[in-house]
């Protein structure tokens, strides 16, 4: 079945820094979608990408549909305290959403 | 986009017993999903629920383990059956409302 690659599995954040994640799948996608995931929460969408080599905004957050619709990135600048949770990279092939592993933020301490 | 709210938001249930979730969206949707997330893992699907049509189901997941309905296209059900520990786990319920799919706050159960 299709896979997604998320990378880094896990990072350490200081407040101020720039952050950077990113998913590679083995099949093209028509669409990338970023979540980001609180405890007790479900995941609640961030951006959404529908063109390859799309750049999208929101906020502090930027991403990418890569030019072979096989990958994507997720840019946060100048992360803050509240940035810390789990992401999500989502592909959708057809009508359904493959998952990444996730990335976990933390706070450096 | 669409609201969903789920129910419950967490139950601890005992082996060998049956739980069912409920999935209330505020406007009607064709397509709904109920994924499963277990502890420290990512969403995997468990199966795609349209209104007037069986349950399609992903592969590893059956509709004796895991029977859903779809009465209207507001609702949707869950049931895990004859729970295991294995079974604890957060399931989420999911939308597609236009190109973005929106997700519930998730049940979170512990089979005990």
């Amino acid at each position: 079945g299709q896979q997604l690659n998320q990378s880094p599995q896990s990072m350490f954040i200081q407040e101020g820094e720039d952050v950077s994640m990113n998913c590679t799948s083995s099949s093209i996608f028509n669409t990338w979608l970023w979540y980001k995931q609180d405890p007790g929460e479900g995941p609640v969408l961030l951006i959404a990408l529908y063109k390859a080599g799309e750049l999208t905004s929101n906020g502090r957050l930027t991403a990418q549909f890569g030019i072979t619709r096989k990958d994507s990135f997720l840019n946060i600048s100048a992360s803050i305290p509240s940035d810390v949770g789990i992401y999500f990279c989502a592909g959708r092939p057809g009508d359904k959403l493959v998952f990444g592993a996730g990335t976990i933020l933390r706070v450096k301490s | 986009s669409a609201v969903i709210s789920q129910k419950p938001s967490r139950d601890i249930c005992q082996r060998g017993t049956s739980l069912t979730i409920q999935c209330q969206v505020d406007s009607q949707v064709t397509m709904m999903f109920w994924y499963r997330q277990q502890p420290g893992q990512s969403l995997t699907l468990i199966a795609t629920a349209n209104q007037g049509s069986e349950a399609t189901y992903e592969s590893g997941f059956v509709i004796d383990k895991f029977p859903i309905s779809r009465p209207n296209l507001t609702f949707s059900t869950l049931t895990v059956s004859n729970m295991s520990p294995e079974d604890s786990s957060i399931y989420l319920c999911s939308v597609r409302w236009g190109d973005g799919y929106t997700f519930g706050s998730g049940t979170r159960l512990t089979v005990v």
